[in-house]
């Protein structure tokens, strides 16, 4: 089992709607959970972190932590087409982070 | 400028020469990272380094030597370029890094072609 797996996507949302991106770890140890998000051909920008079960609602964002199912998501409400880009998943292992391969968002005007 | 910054932005060079790549912060955070992304792996670890003077490997540091002499400079040194270090480079750093809180920025990233 890959340590931080996430679907590659293309996930096609339509404007307006509400995108959800997932991601499933297999450390249970982990406590930091973050999600990035990567335009093309620029540097990974980190949007969230959470770190304890539960949503953590930042603007239009909401990412949702289950560590029983080792399970934490991504919820963009409104989406826009700014949102189109790759969301990266990353989960802390010891002193170091683990990447998800991310999954292309497409935002349907 | 504040924040984290690489440079070159873009490098070509050929088989077997070396190649280092900097990265600067003006954060003074403690860690600092070296990612390369290719298509189809996602963001690997080269390197890091907890503080100056110690350094650690990642998941793929064949081929890569780093040094870490003053807290806001890590550079990356490819010693003999191949091909397949073709990539975008990223460097990263943050505050802290054991357990929780260790959130990373990223530095805008350097893209190497190795002809």
């Amino acid at each position: 089992q890959k340590e931080v797996e996430q679907n590659s996507g293309p996930l096609s949302v339509p404007e307006g709607a509400i995108a959800s991106l997932n991601c499933t770890y297999s450390d249970r140890g982990s406590q930091s959970f973050f999600w990035y998000r990567q335009y093309s051909g620029k540097s990974p920008e980190l949007i969230m972190s959470i770190y304890s079960n539960g949503d953590k609602e930042d603007g239009r964002f909401t990412a949702q932590l289950n560590k029983a199912s080792q399970y934490v998501s991504l919820l963009i409400r409104d989406s826009q087409p700014s949102d189109s880009a790759t969301y990266l998943c990353a989960v802390n292992r010891d002193d170091k982070i683990i990447f998800g391969k991310g999954t292309r968002l497409h935002i349907l005007p | 400028d504040a924040g984290i910054t690489q440079s070159p932005r873009y490098k070509i060079t050929e088989t077997g020469r070396q190649v280092t790549l900097m990265c600067h912060q003006t954060w003074s955070h403690s860690y600092m990272f070296w990612y390369r992304q290719d298509l189809g792996h996602g963001l690997r670890l080269i390197y890091y380094s907890a503080a100056a003077d110690i350094t650690d490997k990642g998941e793929v540091p064949d081929g890569y030597v780093v040094s870490r002499s003053k807290t806001e400079n890590f550079p990356l040194t490819l010693e003999s370029a191949t091909r397949s270090q073709t990539s975008v480079y990223f460097c990263a750093s943050s505050e802290i890094a054991a357990g929780a809180y260790n959130e990373q920025f990223f530095g805008p990233g350097t893209r190497l072609t190795v002809l």
